[in-house]
């Protein structure tokens, strides 16, 4: 079975512009994470989406918005890009539901890069 | 709410010796644990996980880690250690609940090995 994937792996973008990333689950996996990792801030979660709707948000300001699509597929959308959000985005998948914890898998991540 | 702490920021250790990594959480339910290995330019992949029963976990590449409820501790070991254990090392604690699945990191420690 294939992993997560991300794409693109990497991106550079200039301060002001907006960027979205991609994310494919694991075949079957329902529910999507997302994740930022910085060498300041380590890892923080940002979002998690399920069944197209956004379940689980962090505490990022509305700049960061993601979605999800009826074949689970997610995006990330970054708008007005500050040199901050130079970053490594993770994204992760898990089967579904709530109740008993549900074990996420991590793609390769998507490394962001703003001038 | 959740948090993760792992105290040590560096550890350097001589190739075949015994490493410890060390871990405590804040959780006020029964915590699922998780310990992640990173290597440059990588995303997460799962060592190991505690959801519940025998406190004494055992991973993939040969490391373990002990769950100490008392101690609010998840410490990592790995009784002799490889050059290619040169990573950095994240403990986590899943959340769930009807919003859904988080994970919390600590901010990592990474593993320098020495030959």
């Amino acid at each position: 079975k294939a992993g997560v994937t991300q794409t693109p792996r990497y991106l550079i973008k200039t301060r002001g512009q907006q960027v979205t990333l991609s994310c494919s689950p694991i075949s079957g996996h329902r529910s999507v994470s997302w994740y930022q990792q910085t060498p300041g801030q380590g890892l923080q979660f940002l979002f998690e989406y399920f069944s197209e709707t956004q379940r689980n948000k962090g505490n990022f300001p509305g700049r960061f918005s993601g979605r999800q699509f009826s074949n689970s597929r997610s995006e990330m959308n970054v708008s007005t890009l500050e040199l901050g959000d130079s970053a490594l985005y993770l994204c992760a998948s898990s089967l579904a539901g709530s109740g008993a914890y549900n074990e996420q898998f991590f793609g390769p991540g998507t490394r962001l890069t703003v001038l | 709410a959740q948090s993760v702490t792992q105290p040590d920021i560096h550890i350097t250790v001589s190739e075949g010796a015994s490493l410890e990594l060390r871990c405590n959480y804040s959780y006020g339910a029964t915590p699922y644990l998780f310990w992640y290995v990173q290597s440059p330019g990588q995303g997460l992949q799962l060592l190991l996980k505690y959801f519940s029963g025998d406190t004494l976990v055992q991973g993939i590449k040969g490391f373990e880690a002990e769950f100490k409820r008392s101690q609010s501790s998840f410490n990592l070991r790995k009784p002799s250690v490889h050059w290619s254990d040169a990573a950095e090392y994240f403990c986590a604690v899943g959340a769930t609940g009807a919003a859904g699945n988080k994970l919390t990191f600590g901010g990592g420690t990474r593993v320098l090995v020495k030959p």
